[in-house]
């Protein structure tokens, strides 16, 4: 499995847009990229999923170069209830694929 | 609608003690995974079930720790002979296989075990 490298804290006022990057350097051809937010006291929480180039829904942007050695996570215009742990995630989506977690980033958005 | 539900949300028992998780999935979901969370870190799996079998075990730590899934809902994971560190939240998700390009995993609350 790819292993993924990303920031372990950062912090940001609201209304800023903020940007996490993760490393996956060994991702595989059939691999999908893919992040999970983490609460408090709460499971994790799909956010968004992408292959290649860019992906846009209505939380999130992600943003992965042609060589998809790395993607960003894009935040719009945070605020303080976007505090919490972003994952990011690399793997194939066959049925039954697991979820791989890394140590995560642990955003703080303050006021 | 109803998301999954694990119960109890808070356990504590004491070393050597067994202890049961229960798991209510989201109705139809076929696919059911539970996870362990510790302090500080990211999930780390640990079993899946394709219905009733239990696809992949290969995250269990070792054979105190067993889980059933009976009738292809519900499921519970046990720990006999618990030990200290044990202690950690203990996460179930379930997905509906086959049903998009993607596997996205909904996650319950969680389990926070301390074991004593």
């Amino acid at each position: 499995l790819a292993k993924t490298t990303q920031p372990i804290s950062m912090d940001s006022y609201e209304g800023q847009e903020v940007n996490i990057t993760c490393s996956h350097n060994n991702i595989a051809t059939n691999d999908y990229i893919t992040w999970y937010q983490q609460f408090p006291s709460q499971g994790p929480r799909f956010i968004i999923q992408g292959y290649k180039t860019k992906v846009t829904n209505e939380v999130a942007s992600l943003f992965i170069p042609a060589d998809r050695k790395s993607s960003t996570l894009s935040l719009p215009r945070v605020s303080l209830s976007d505090t919490a742990v972003y994952y990011c995630l690399v793997g194939s989506n066959n049925a039954g694929n697991m979820l791989t977690f890394g140590g995560g980033t642990r955003l703080m958005v303050k006021p | 609608g109803a998301g999954v539900s694990q119960t109890p949300s808070n356990k504590v028992t004491e070393k050597g003690k067994y202890v049961e998780l229960r798991c209510d999935p989201i109705s139809g979901h076929t696919a059911l995974y539970w996870y362990r969370q510790s302090l500080g870190q990211g999930p780390e799996f640990l079993i899946y079930f394709q219905g009733t079998g239990a696809a992949d075990d290969s995250g269990l730590p070792n054979d105190r720790f067993f889980a059933v899934r009976p009738e292809g809902s519900v499921s519970t994971l046990k720990i006999q002979r618990t030990e200290r560190g044990d202690s950690a939240v203990y996460l179930c998700a379930s997905s509906l296989q086959g049903a998009s390009t993607y596997n996205e995993q909904f996650f319950g609350p969680g389990t926070r075990l301390t074991v004593l």
